[in-house]
C-alpha cells in the first residue's frame, strides 16, 4: 500500500533563510509521482511541485526545489530566500503512474511559520 | 481560462439534511476527482470519475455519500442524512484526461459545516 509520511507537524524560518520539509513515501509501484501543495490559511490547494519518479533531475519551481532521493524513498521539499507569504501547511503527495487512476494519497502536513 | 470551480464555498447543514457540493472541472478536463479534508489532516481520495462514469469509488463511504458526473453540467457530490461527522473541507481536482497527473488543478474547496 502507498503511504506518505511528514515527520514535522510544525516548522520555524527566518524570514530570507532556506528551509527543508521532509517526506517519504512507500510504495511498490516502478512509476510514480510525488507533488507538494501549500495550503495557506485561506483554504485553498496550491500546486507547488512535481517530480517524476523516473525523472533524472531534481525538479525545480522557481524558489521551491524537490531534493529526490529515490534510494531513500524521500522526497523533501526545499523553500530558499523565505517569504512572510510562505507561512502556510505544506503537504506531501503521491500517485501512482500505473494505469490511469491519478488519485492522490497525502501526508498529513507541515506548518510552516516565517518568521520576520 | 476559468480554474477549477466548486461551489458553495461554504455550507452549513443541520443534522439529517442533504448536503450537494457542486465541481466544474477546467475547460476541456473530463476527469474529476474529489477529496476530503477532515480537520488537522490531509486529504483523503474519496471517488474518481470520468463524464457519465465512476471509475474509482473505493474512498466514499459505503451509505449516505454519492458522486456523479453527468455528459452535461458539473459534478456533484451528495451527502444524505448528514452528521457532526460530516463536516470538513470537501475539494474536487480535475485532470485533462486519463493518465495525465502532472498537475493535479483543485478547486478552492466547500466546507461543509453541520450543526
Amino acid at each position: 500500500a502507498q503511504k506518505i509520511t511528514q515527520t514535522q507537524p510544525g516548522m520555524f524560518v527566518q524570514e530570507k533563510e532556506a528551509v527543508t520539509l521532509d517526506c517519504t513515501y512507500d510504495t511498490s509501484d516502478p512509476s510514480y509521482g510525488l507533488f507538494w501543495y501549500k495550503q495557506p490559511s485561506s483554504g485553498e490547494m496550491i500546486f507547488l511541485i512535481y517530480q517524476g519518479s523516473y525523472d533524472q533531475q531534481n525538479a525545480t519551481e522557481g524558489r521551491y526545489s524537490l531534493n529526490f532521493q529515490k534510494a531513500r524513498k524521500s522526497a523533501n521539499l526545499v523553500i530558499s530566500a523565505s517569504q512572510l507569504g510562505d507561512s502556510a501547511m505544506y503537504f506531501c503527495a503521491m500517485s501512482s503512474n500505473a494505469g490511469n487512476n491519478r488519485k492522490l494519497i497525502w501526508g498529513l502536513g507541515t506548518s510552516l511559520a516565517v518568521n520576520p | 481560462n476559468a480554474g477549477v470551480m466548486q461551489n458553495p464555498r461554504h455550507l452549513v447543514r443541520r443534522r439529517g439534511q442533504e448536503a450537494r457540493l457542486r465541481c466544474s472541472p477546467m475547460k476541456g478536463h473530463s476527469h474529476v476527482y474529489w477529496y476530503r479534508q477532515l480537520p488537522e489532516e490531509g486529504l483523503k481520495f474519496m471517488v474518481y470519475l470520468q463524464k457519465e462514469n465512476i471509475i474509482d469509488e473505493s474512498g466514499m463511504p459505503k451509505e449516505r455519500f454519492s458522486a456523479e458526473f453527468p455528459k452535461e453540467g458539473p459534478s456533484i457530490l451528495r451527502i444524505q442524512q448528514v452528521v457532526r461527522g460530516d463536516s470538513a473541507a470537501y475539494f474536487c481536482a480535475s485532470s485533462p484526461m486519463a493518465g495525465d497527473n502532472t498537475e493535479a488543478f483543485f478547486g478552492q474547496g466547500t466546507r461543509l459545516t453541520v450543526v
